[in-house]
């Protein structure tokens, strides 16, 4: 049983490019999550997915854009990338109550943008 | 000002020693209170989980809330070396979209032989 399972693990990008960070979990979760972590400021949440078909903005959505493809699949688009996007990117899942209360995390996105 | 405040560390105890880390908020709709231990590189992982005011015990860890002054706190007794890590609070109120934490900024914790 892998959980979430994120790609790529490491990227470095040059201003102005685009890229998407890949997420899929195998626990028939219905919530997923994009987070970002930087150093003093935590996890912050980008985008998140209460169910499948929907999409809802989180604390920091500008200049990212997502895409829940299935149940199981949740991705992150970086348009143009901006040097201020250098950071870990996290997916997450989670189950709604009554059901399973925690939000398991990937490995992460360590993602440098010069 | 942040919803969630937590002192960053680092922090550094003997081996042995009771560790306590601890986050305050503002937000008195917050429901749920968790602690998350992430290790270096690697994603954040549950440790403790509590809806209420009150303390709930799980083996050596302890989490503690007190709603009336928006406090919580994790202890950790006979810390290890291998509880070294970033301890994060997290926290959460039912949305119509969905279980949306929030997170503090974490708390470096070293525990040295």
């Amino acid at each position: 049983n892998a959980g979430v399972t994120q790609t790529p693990k490491f990227q470095v990008l040059k201003t102005g490019q685009s890229m998407t960070l890949q997420c899929a979990q195998d626990m028939n979760h219905n919530s997923m999550y994009w987070y970002r972590q930087d150093p003093g400021m935590g996890l912050r949440l980008i985008y998140y997915s209460a169910s499948e078909g929907t999409t809802d903005k989180g604390e920091v959505p500008n200049g990212y854009n997502v895409s829940r493809l299935n149940k199981r699949e949740f991705s992150l688009r970086l348009e143009s990338a901006a040097p201020s996007q250098t950071s870990v990117y996290f997916c997450a899942s989670s189950q709604k109550p009554p059901g399973q209360e925690e939000a398991f995390f990937g490995q992460g996105t360590r993602l440098t943008v010069v | 000002q942040k919803e969630v405040e937590q002192d960053p560390g680092p922090l550094s105890v003997p081996e042995g020693a009771i560790v306590s880390l601890n986050c305050t908020y503002s937000n008195s709709a917050f429901q749920y209170f968790m602690w998350y231990r992430q290790y270096s590189r690697k994603g954040p992982e549950l440790l403790m989980y509590t809806y209420s005011s009150g303390n709930k015990e799980d083996g050596r860890f302890t989490a503690q809330v007190d709603k009336s002054s928006k406090y919580i706190s994790l202890f950790i007794r006979d810390s290890q070396p291998s509880d070294s890590a970033t301890y994060l609070c997290a926290m959460k109120i039912l949305t119509g979209g969905g279980n949306k934490l929030t997170f503090g900024t974490g708390t470096q914790l070293k525990v040295e032989l």
